[in-house]
């Protein structure tokens, strides 16, 4: 089964409105990487965090890694239209990537 | 980062037959994954294909409903074999070229199966 929890499944915002979505798991992760499925679309690679603590940023895209390494973050400050998608969370076990249930975000106009 | 060419990208199949999907890499790569995605659910992996060995299969997938060939670094075939409705579901294949730049997938083929 999978290893890494995601929540909320689902998150439904007004355009303007912040998002998070968070993975959580009971052991430490080696890493974490992010990605973004537009509906009928394939995962795109967002960001990789590796380091206890790390923060990255990508324009209104904010990402966490805990302290613990056993949880991470996405934030996206104001969202738009074009941010419409399932976002999941996924960790590395050798060259294996295993995916978090994901978030599907909707943003209404 | 690599480009995948992956194909059929949908298809509608009659129970009991087999389809074999195909990924085209633009560079060369050690291993190529394959995952299921059922719909409005996360990404499976069913197997992790490598060039001249045996495809290693997660828990819950054998050889025999999923073979995969691996004939060279830029390619790979995942078959469906005596499907079933159960395997309607989309098909991905997927590729690391440097763990920074994560993983790059293929369109994925959407797979209906009557």
């Amino acid at each position: 089964g999978q290893q890494v929890m995601q929540i909320p499944q689902y998150q439904h915002v007004q355009e303007g409105e912040d998002f998070t979505t968070y993975c959580n798991s009971s052991t430490t992760l080696s890493n974490i990487q992010w990605y973004k499925q537009r509906p009928g679309g394939h995962p795109v690679f967002l960001i990789q965090l590796v380091k206890s603590g790390e923060v990255k940023k990508q324009k209104r895209l904010t990402f966490q890694f805990g302290e613990a390494k056993k949880n991470s973050s996405l934030h996206i400050t104001a969202t738009q239209t074009t941010d419409v998608g399932t976002y999941f969370c996924g960790e590395t076990s050798g060259s294996r990537l295993t995916f978090g249930e994901g978030t599907q975000l909707t943003v209404n106009p | 980062s690599a480009v995948i060419s992956q194909k059929p990208s949908r298809d509608i199949c009659q129970r009991g037959t087999s389809l074999t999907i195909q990924c085209q890499v633009d560079s060369q790569v050690t291993m190529m994954f394959w995952y299921r995605q059922q719909p409005g659910q996360s990404l499976t992996l069913i197997a992790t294909a490598n060039q001249g060995s045996e495809a290693t299969y997660e828990s819950g997938f054998v050889i025999d409903k999923f073979p995969i060939s691996r004939p060279n670094l830029t390619f790979s075939t995942l078959t469906v074999s005596n499907m079933s409705p159960e395997d309607s579901s989309i098909y991905l294949c997927s590729v690391a070229v440097t763990g920074a730049n994560g993983y790059t997938f293929g369109s994925g083929t959407r797979l209906t199966v009557v």
